[in-house]
């Protein structure tokens, strides 16, 4: 089966601009989630997609936007961009089954490396 | 809220040396706890995982003891390989999450090195 893919894996940006991420799920998997990953911050939690609608957010600006599709695949935004954002953002896929196990683990993708100029 | 605190790295050890990564952490509700590896270039790989206290997870030697009573998880390894070196994160999913989502809250990550 394969694995959580992420397009693109590099972005150049300039300050200013908008990004999208894209995020395809393992094949079944319904949940999307997203991550960013700075060596300051850590890994912090962005937000979480299932049935194509946010399930929880995380504490980051109205800048960061994201949408799941019928078919799982989900894609991220990012507007206005500031230095700041460069980042490793992480998608991670979970089964989510309702009444199965409790951790629902998520497997995640190799990243896209976002650098802002 | 959640929180996960886990040792500062770099570690440093030589090859067939006893690894210890300490994990502690913050939880409101029942938490699950789960390491996670990151190799260079990578994303995150799951380790190990625990859903309940005194549940003990084990893969490819690691091994993570569920405390509750002092609330930690800490990462063991009987003998260390080069292979092994990598960015440990331990992490926890918050079961009674309100919104019923499964974040991962994430700890700093400790960066390990293996030397021959």
């Amino acid at each position: 089966k394969a694995g959580v893919t992420q397009t693109p894996r590099y972005l150049i940006k300039t300050r200013g601009q908008q990004v999208t991420l894209s995020c395809s799920p393992i094949s079944g998997h319904r949940s999307v989630s997203w991550y960013q990953q700075t060596p300051g911050q850590g890994l912090q939690f962005l937000f979480e997609y299932f049935s194509e609608t946010q399930r929880n957010k995380g504490n980051f600006p109205g800048r960061f936007s994201g949408r799941q599709f019928s078919n799982s695949r989900s894609e991220m935004n990012v507007s206005t961009l500031e230095l700041g954002d460069s980042a490793l953002y992480l998608c991670a896929s979970s089964p989510r089954i309702i009444g199965g196990s409790s951790y629902n683990e998520q497997f995640f993708g190799p990243g896209t490396r976002l650098t802002v100029l | 809220g959640n929180s996960v605190t886990q040792m500062e790295g770099p570690v440093t050890l030589s090859e067939e040396a006893f690894l210890t990564i300490n994990c502690t952490y913050t939880a409101t509700g029942y938490p699950s706890l789960f390491w996670y590896v990151q190799y260079p270039g990578e994303g995150l790989q799951l380790l190990l995982k625990a859903t309940k206290a005194d549940d003990k997870g084990s893969n490819k030697g690691f091994e993570a003891t569920y405390r509750k009573e002092t609330t930690s998880f800490h990462l063991e390894k009987g003998s260390v390989q080069v292979s092994d070196s990598a960015v440990y994160f331990c992490a926890l999913s918050d079961r009674y999450s309100g919104a019923g989502s499964y974040q991962l809250t994430f700890g700093k990550g400790t960066k390990l090195s293996v030397i021959p």
